[in-house]
């Protein structure tokens, strides 16, 4: 069974700085998708990025970015240019690309903290 | 587009009691819908996975008879929580997905809390 861990229940992070969210997960799968959630206090989950294991171009998405090292297993979230909106809970999230197979595995979350 | 929406935002009932909580694709036709429970400062657990027209598939550990999912149409799926009791307490969230997109979209989510 897959699993995803993700290590660090909480980070803090000056406004402006950068912040690296851990994420590693586990499969025996070689085609999957891997994805970045935002859960504000609103608990509205909101797609940050997504990254398609088949593509060893790690995906951007304006101040967010990927680190995916297939290898290795790991999939780190950086957010650049941190602002007071970005706080909230940040959720891993793995999905097979197996034909018919479509439900998500989410890691524990990390609760990011924005200082000003 | 890619929206969906959930059904209430917010309910209270009494313990004993059945409630229903919707969730509609409101600009495309969700193939697949599923059902996440949420614990306060804790990550999703999938409760079930249903497809339009079919039975739902329950995640082990998850009763049936308890969490009644119903996906009547492309559009619409319900979570009925029956007998309800405090322990049932949570917030719950649907996603959907339709063919050829590889990612879900989520509902706002239900805060259900049972007195």
């Amino acid at each position: 069974a897959q699993t995803v861990t993700q290590s660090q229940p909480e980070m803090s992070v000056q406004e402006a700085e950068t912040v690296t969210l851990s994420c590693t997960y586990d499969t025996s799968e070689s085609d999957y998708y891997l994805f970045w959630y935002k859960q504000p206090p609103s608990r509205q989950m909101i797609l940050v990025i997504r990254q398609e294991a088949y593509k060893q171009q790690n995906a951007t998405e304006n101040r967010f970015s990927v680190n995916f090292q297939k290898a290795a297993k790991s999939f780190s979230l950086k957010i650049s240019d941190s602002q007071l909106g970005d706080a909230a809970m940040y959720f891993c999230a793995y999905r097979s690309a197996t034909s018919g197979t479509y439900k998500y595995i989410f890691g524990t979350g990390t609760r990011l903290k924005v200082l000003a | 587009g890619a929206v969906v929406s959930q059904h209430p935002s917010w309910v209270i009932c009494k313990s004993g009691t059945s409630v229903k909580i919707e969730c509609r694709s409101l600009d495309f036709q969700a193939t697949t819908m599923f059902w996440y429970r949420q614990f306060p400062k804790q990550s999703l657990m999938l409760m079930a996975t249903s497809n339009e027209g079919s039975k739902a598939t329950y995640e082990q550990g998850v009763e049936k008879d308890k969490f009644l999912i119903n996906h009547a149409s492309l559009t619409l799926s319900t979570l009925t929580v029956t007998s309800a009791h405090p322990e049932d307490s949570s917030f719950y969230i649907c996603s959907a997905r339709t063919g050829g997109v590889f990612e879900a979209f989520f509902g706002q989510g239900t805060r259900l809390t049972v007195v």
